[in-house]
């Protein structure tokens, strides 16, 4: 079963707008992490924001925030006053604890499209 | 801080010969990660080290990959031998105790012939 859902496969945003990027998780681990991560053309991993399973509040990175719905397992990511250099795959990722160490799944990522 | 090191950038080799691609962790980060990423399957977990020990290498495709940590600041994964379905960007990433974050590297691009 995948645990990270992304379904939006591409998104095209307008200049200077908002956009709402989609992630949905699944885990019965109570303690976890959501994190987004960017990744240009050029091929880099860009971590961009990290949001706990036990933050009371929705993580904010610059213009990046994470609308976090804990009971409807949900992290998506808001990109305010969108630049065309925020073109680009977004993955969301969750990290799962496994006893001795943890790791990160990522979602399939979803291609943004920022336009004139 | 230099972040994580991979080597070489881009790999072009022929089929069956053996392909071994580097990275230098963090310092003072003791988890290290191996991701692979192709068009059809995405990112895909191969393995992980925790304190230099493989904790989970159930990604790793099949008996032809391999990875070593020797020690803290050095790990490899090597394809022996190579078939041109390895073709992907590798990448590697480390993490640390009280760290949330992973750090990537830029990754190596390795082309199979």
């Amino acid at each position: 079963a995948q645990k990270i859902t992304q379904t939006q496969p591409g998104m095209f945003v307008q200049e200077k707008e908002a956009v709402t990027l989609d992630c949905t998780y699944d885990t019965s681990d109570p303690s976890y992490g959501l994190f987004w991560y960017k990744q240009p053309s050029s091929g880099e991993m860009i971590f961009l924001i990290y949001q706990g399973s036990y933050d009371q509040q929705n993580a904010t990175e610059g213009r990046y925030s994470l609308n976090f719905q804990k009971a409807r397992k949900s992290a998506n990511l808001v990109i305010s006053a969108s630049q065309l250099g925020d073109s680009a795959m977004y993955f969301c990722a969750m990290r799962e604890n496994t006893g001795t160490a943890s790791k990160l799944t990522f979602g399939t990522g979803t291609r943004l499209q920022v336009t004139l | 801080d230099a972040g994580v090191i991979q080597s070489p950038r881009h790999e072009v080799t022929e089929m069956g010969q053996e392909v071994t691609l580097r990275c230098k962790p963090i310092s003072g980060h003791n988890s290290l990660f191996w991701y692979r990423q192709t068009m059809m399957r995405g990112l895909e977990l191969l393995i992980y080290f925790n304190n230099n020990v493989p904790i989970d290498d159930s990604g790793m495709p099949e008996d032809r990959f391999s990875a070593k940590m020797p020690n803290a600041s050095f790990s490899t994964l090597k394809i022996q031998p190579s078939e041109p379905r390895d073709s992907a960007v590798y990448f590697c990433a480390s993490s640390g105790r009280g760290y949330y974050g992973y750090t990537f590297g830029s990754g190596t691009r390795l082309t199979v012939v």
